[in-house]
């Protein structure tokens, strides 16, 4: 099994700050990677896929990036509705698909 | 507009069976692989089973392999998850998703609890 630990657990920030969220995967994924927006008392929302493409609905400010083992989701300036969970999602060898224990973004 | 509607959670006492639905509208059912995933209260998520887009490929995680069963009706447009020998950590909210993830139901809770 592919284990994806999610960085921080928790990352305190302040609305208009940027925010760098770490995702890591015990073997090379290498780009299917998936991020999903989890808002208190909603059902997840795929946000981005392919390790950096936007899924839509989502503005410019979320950005992914990286391959293999290692990768990272940027909000470059957090927003009052962006305050959430993010969780990672490894499908590289599906059906043995897999998500990372999640990140959650508070108001700092 | 995709949408995807769970029914059936409720609370059932250890070692009991529910079946949970998910009715899909908005896009061609048929062709698609759909997901149950699930979601302890306060953790994260949890893969639970797929089915592909005619039914005759099934997985399941570990977890509930042998207790649970995926299926699909592509006449009714509805996905099931029979879940029986339920457990107190089966607790969670289950959702029904649809094949790569883009869309998710907005889940239907099941407590197993004496």
């Amino acid at each position: 099994e592919i284990v994806m630990t999610q960085s921080p657990a928790t990352l305190s920030v302040s609305p208009g700050e940027r925010a760098t969220l770490s995702c890591r995967a015990s073997q090379s994924v290498s780009n299917n990677l998936a991020w999903f927006q989890q808002r208190p008392g909603q059902a997840p929302r795929l946000l981005i896929f392919a390790a950096s493409t936007r899924a839509t609905g989502f503005p410019a400010r979320f950005s992914g990036s990286g391959s293999g083992t290692e990768f990272t989701l940027t909000i470059s300036s957090l927003q009052s509705e962006d305050f959430a969970v993010y969780y990672c999602q490894q499908y590289n060898r599906w059906p043995l698909l897999t998500f990372g224990g999640g990140t959650k973004v508070e108001i700092k | 507009e995709v949408q995807l509607v769970e029914s059936g959670g409720g609370l059932v006492q250890p070692g009991g069976s529910l079946r949970l639905s998910c009715s899909a509208s908005g896009f061609t059912f048929s062709n698609y692989r759909m997901h149950w995933v699930r979601q302890a209260p306060g953790k994260g998520l949890d893969y639970v089973s797929a089915i592909n887009s005619n039914g005759d490929s099934t997985y399941y995680a570990d977890s509930v392999k042998g207790r649970f069963t995926i299926s699909r009706d592509n006449s009714k447009n509805t996905l099931y998850l029979q879940m029986t020998s339920l457990r107190p950590e089966d607790t969670a909210v289950y959702y029904c998703v649809k094949y790569n993830f883009d869309y998710w139901g907005q889940g239907t809770r099941v407590t197993v609890s004496s």
